[in-house]
């Protein structure tokens, strides 16, 4: 079975600095998906990015972006210029490949607190 | 707004009852999912239904029951109800297309068992 693990509970950065989330995972298929999802106070799960594993490109979103090292089986969330509004819980999550359950396993998240 | 509509937001009972949790996914989504988030566990894979039938099945007690109808709307049943079931439960849908394959979740629903 897939194991997601994410080694920082908790995290804290300045506004405008970068911070990096760490999140490792076990699996032994090749070709997969991996996600970051962002869940504030509110508690809305919020999809922040994706990355093919077939891409050896690294995806990027705005100010998000993921260092994904395959053979390493690594794969963090780098955010640039924080703003307040980045504290959230973030959480790494993994996806089976096509064919099978496209369902979503989680680490258990990093707890992320922007400082003004 | 992700387009997934839970109902209700808040539901408290009491233990030895029964509740059901309901989910419209975005418009166009074959599939949908069910995840229970508790302070100990995490986020629990529940569940999976793909156009109205079961797809995968996680760590969902006996006590839970889920179906996905016709207009592929789904309902959580959660039976004989314990303290330990208190939790966010959520709901989510895909499209269900391979390669384009991302989750979109709804705002959940917060069960209190007292």
């Amino acid at each position: 079975a897939q194991t997601v693990t994410q080694s920082q509970p908790e995290m804290s950065v300045q506004e405008a600095e970068t911070v990096t989330l760490s999140c490792t995972y076990d699996t032994s298929e090749n070709n997969y998906y991996l996600f970051w999802y962002k869940q504030p106070p509110s508690r809305q799960m919020i999809l922040v990015i994706r990355q093919e594993a077939y891409k050896q490109q690294n995806a990027t979103e705005n100010r998000f972006s993921v260092n994904f090292q395959k053979a390493a089986k690594s794969f963090s969330l780098k955010i640039s210029d924080s703003q307040l509004g980045d504290t959230a819980m973030y959480f790494c999550a993994f996806m089976n490949p096509p064919g099978g359950s496209e369902k979503l396993v989680f680490g258990k998240g990093t707890k992320l607190t922007v400082n003004p | 707004d992700s387009g997934v509509t839970q109902t209700p937001k808040h539901l408290i009972t009491a233990t030895g009852q029964r509740v059901t949790l309901r989910c419209s996914p975005r418009s166009g989504d074959l599939s949908v999912y069910w995840y229970q988030q508790s302070l100990d566990q995490g986020l629990q894979f529940l569940i999976q239904y793909y156009n109205g039938e079961e797809r995968a099945k996680g760590n969902i007690l006996e006590r839970f029951s889920a179906q996905q109808f016709p207009d592929l709307h789904s309902e959580l049943n959660l039976s004989s109800l314990e303290l330990g079931d208190s939790a966010l439960y959520f709901c989510a849908s895909s499209p269900g297309a391979v390669d384009n394959e991302k989750l979109f979740f709804g705002s959940g629903t917060q069960l209190s068992v007292l």
